[in-house]
């Protein structure tokens, strides 16, 4: 079974800084999709970055990057420059190849700081 | 595209009561997917669709749960009867396929369900 563990329920960043999110998942496929997706107050789910397992560069959106690690099944998210519109629940998420169930994980509550 | 749209919002029901939960998919996308989350178990998989077809309905938990996919660009998710556990917030999301994998899901804005 494909599985999605995020072991930080929440997290804490003084507004300007980094904070890092830490994602690790189970699968025994060599393709599939990672995801984050934000999802605010409104509770409105919002794709904020998506990385491709064959793809050896971390993806990158704006202030949004990843660290993937495929030999060790971890997806962290880097936030930089946070900002208090960051913040918000954080899921992680999978797509394997060849499958069609998009499994999120618990995900972690990012609060941000002025 | 506006996206991928629910109906209501918001559901306020009484214990016993027949709940329906519908969602009109982005035009194009392959499959649908209906989702819920609560605070103790998360987002949970309920049952998907491709093609309007179902595909794994292993997430609904009781056969008080229903849903239907009449054609392309609607579905519904049906409670009868409905209970207080099964407040929570129902999201409907719909998926392109694009060379051979789902590759990103677009979510509505979620049905808030309270059941009193």
């Amino acid at each position: 079974a494909q599985t999605v563990t995020q072991s930080q329920p929440e997290m804490s960043v003084q507004e300007a800084e980094t904070v890092t999110l830490s994602c690790t998942y189970d699968t025994s496929e060599s393709d599939y999709y990672l995801f984050w997706y934000k999802q605010p107050p409104s509770r409105q789910m919002i794709l904020v970055i998506r990385q491709e397992a064959y793809k050896q560069q971390n993806a990158t959106e704006n202030r949004f990057s990843v660290n993937f690690q495929k030999a060790a099944k971890s997806f962290s998210l880097k936030i930089s420059d946070s900002q208090l519109g960051d913040a918000a629940m954080y899921f992680c998420a999978f797509f394997q190849g060849g499958s069609e169930k998009l499994v999120f994980g618990k995900g972690t509550k990012l609060t941000v700081n002025p | 595209d506006a996206g991928v749209i629910q109906s209501p919002r918001h559901e306020v029901t009484e214990m016993g009561q027949e709940v329906t939960l519908r969602c009109k998919p982005i035009s194009g996308h392959d499959y649908l997917f209906w989702y819920r989350q609560t605070m103790m178990r998360g987002l949970e998989l309920l049952i998907y669709f491709n093609n309007n077809v179902p595909i794994d309905d292993s997430g609904m938990p009781e056969d008080r749960f229903s849903a239907k996919m009449p054609n392309a660009s609607f579905s519904t998710l049906k409670i009868q009867p409905s209970e207080p556990r099964d407040s929570a917030v129902y999201f409907c999301a719909s998926s392109p396929r694009a060379g051979g994998y789902l590759t990103e899901a677009f979510f509505g804005q979620g049905t808030r369900l309270t059941v009193v």
